[in-house]
Parts: structure tokens; C-alpha cells; sequence
């Protein structure tokens, strides 16, 4: 156990759709990232926050956005959900330079 | 070509065996260089993670960096069956978890 939670766990969907992904970051843990794993893509970094602010974007989508609460857990809001949005939906966390820890992820399906 | 090249694979080893795992890299302003092991439908395990060039060893996994040749190497001791996975090497620039370039893993079964 990572020590990284991600709810939910799966999440099937239609298009046009909007849903949010939660992660819970490590105890301590200031920085929170988003990573997508798609089969013909790999992970893929998408945003990254720090203790609630927004430190480096990778390649995410306009119709993606992210947030950090001051309690330090994290929201993954995905609108006007696509078919090819369908994917593993990672959250990491690490204090700063040190290792980041993936939770199990959120399985999103669009259908 | 992408930025981190790694064999998908799959790779099949008899138990016991000695499994050597590697990623090529373009990007010499890597520094942080990591493995993750992944399970099927499992979030990414870290088992590695090295900043400079030479070895760092941990119970049955060594990790090899060499910037020289942009080149890192995961080796498995006494390979298990339960260390059939997939392993994803994955680099930065800036340490953490920020922006980690991941190879596309490489599929790794290890039978009895």
C-alpha cells in the first residue's frame, strides 16, 4: 500500500459526461501529480500541484482540470468526455524531490 | 523517437534466473531516474530510484544509471514468479514526481 487513495476505484460513463477523480495524498506529502495510462499512449504527466497551487502542466486537455484542496487532497474534474477519455487515471504524491508513490487508480470508461 | 526507449517485451525467464531490464534516453538533462514495477490493472510500484550515474543495489534489484551513454539497467536477482509484472523505467528532470517521462514498460514473466 502506497499510501496514495484514489476514489472511485472504476467509473463507467457516457459521452458528454462530466466526472470528478479524488486522490488523497500521503501523510506529508505537499505535492500531488495526475498521470493518464491509455494502452496506445503510456503514462502520460498531466498537471501538477504543490500545497495547492498549480506547479507544471503536461499534456492535459482543456476540457481537464485539476485542484488541491487546503487539506491537501486533490480533484480531477474530466467535462464533455470523449471515447478515447476511456483510461487509467493515476494520482501521485511526493514531498518535493523525493520518490512519488502512485495509488491503484481510477478506471475510467466512456461509453 | 521518443524521449525514453524501453523493449516492450514480453520477456519470459525460468525461476531463479537473472533478468536484465533497460531504457536508452535522448534527453541528457534527465537526472532522476526511476523503476516502477506495475501489476495488471495495479497502480505503478516504485522499486528504484537513483540521481547520479553508477549502481544502487536493494535486495534482489540493482539499478545501473550511466549518463554517458544515456542508458539505465534494472537487474533481478533470483528472478520469482511473482516478479512477473510489467517494469516502467521513467526519468525527470527535476526530481519527485513532477513530469516523469516513462518508457512503455516492459512485460516480464517469469515462470516455474
Amino acid at each position: 500500500d502506497s499510501g496514495v487513495t484514489q476514489t472511485p476505484k472504476h467509473l463507467i460513463t457516457a459521452t458528454g459526461q462530466r466526472v470528478t477523480l479524488r486522490c488523497s495524498p500521503r501523510s506529508g506529502d505537499l505535492s500531488v501529480y495526475w498521470y493518464q495510462q491509455s494502452l496506445d499512449q503510456g503514462l502520460q504527466f498531466l498537471i501538477q500541484y504543490y500545497n495547492g497551487e498549480e506547479r507544471a502542466k503536461g499534456n492535459i486537455l482543456e476540457r481537464f482540470s485539476a485542484q488541491q484542496f487546503p487539506d491537501l487532497h486533490s480533484e480531477l474534474n474530466l467535462s464533455s468526455l470523449e471515447l478515447g477519455d476511456s483510461a487509467l487515471y493515476f494520482c501521485a504524491s511526493s514531498v518535493v524531490t523525493d520518490e512519488a508513490f502512485f495509488g491503484q487508480g481510477t478506471r475510467l470508461t466512456v461509453v | 523517437q521518443k524521449e525514453v526507449e524501453q523493449d516492450p517485451g514480453p520477456l519470459s525467464v525460468p525461476e531463479g534466473a537473472i533478468v536484465s531490464l533497460n531504457c536508452t534516453y535522448s534527453n541528457s538533462a534527465f537526472q532522476y531516474f526511476m523503476w516502477y514495477r506495475q501489476y495488471s490493472r495495479k497502480g505503478p510500484e516504485l522499486l528504484m530510484y537513483t540521481y547520479s550515474s553508477g549502481n544502487k543495489e536493494d535486495g534482489r534489484f540493482t539499478a545501473q544509471v550511466d549518463k554517458s551513454s544515456k542508458y539505465i539497467s534494472l537487474f533481478i536477482r533470483d528472478s520469482q514468479p511473482s516478479d512477473s509484472a510489467t517494469y516502467l523505467c521513467a526519468m525527470s528532470v527535476a526530481g519527485g514526481g513532477n513530469k516523469l517521462t516513462f518508457g512503455t514498460g516492459t512485460q516480464l514473466k517469469v515462470e516455474l
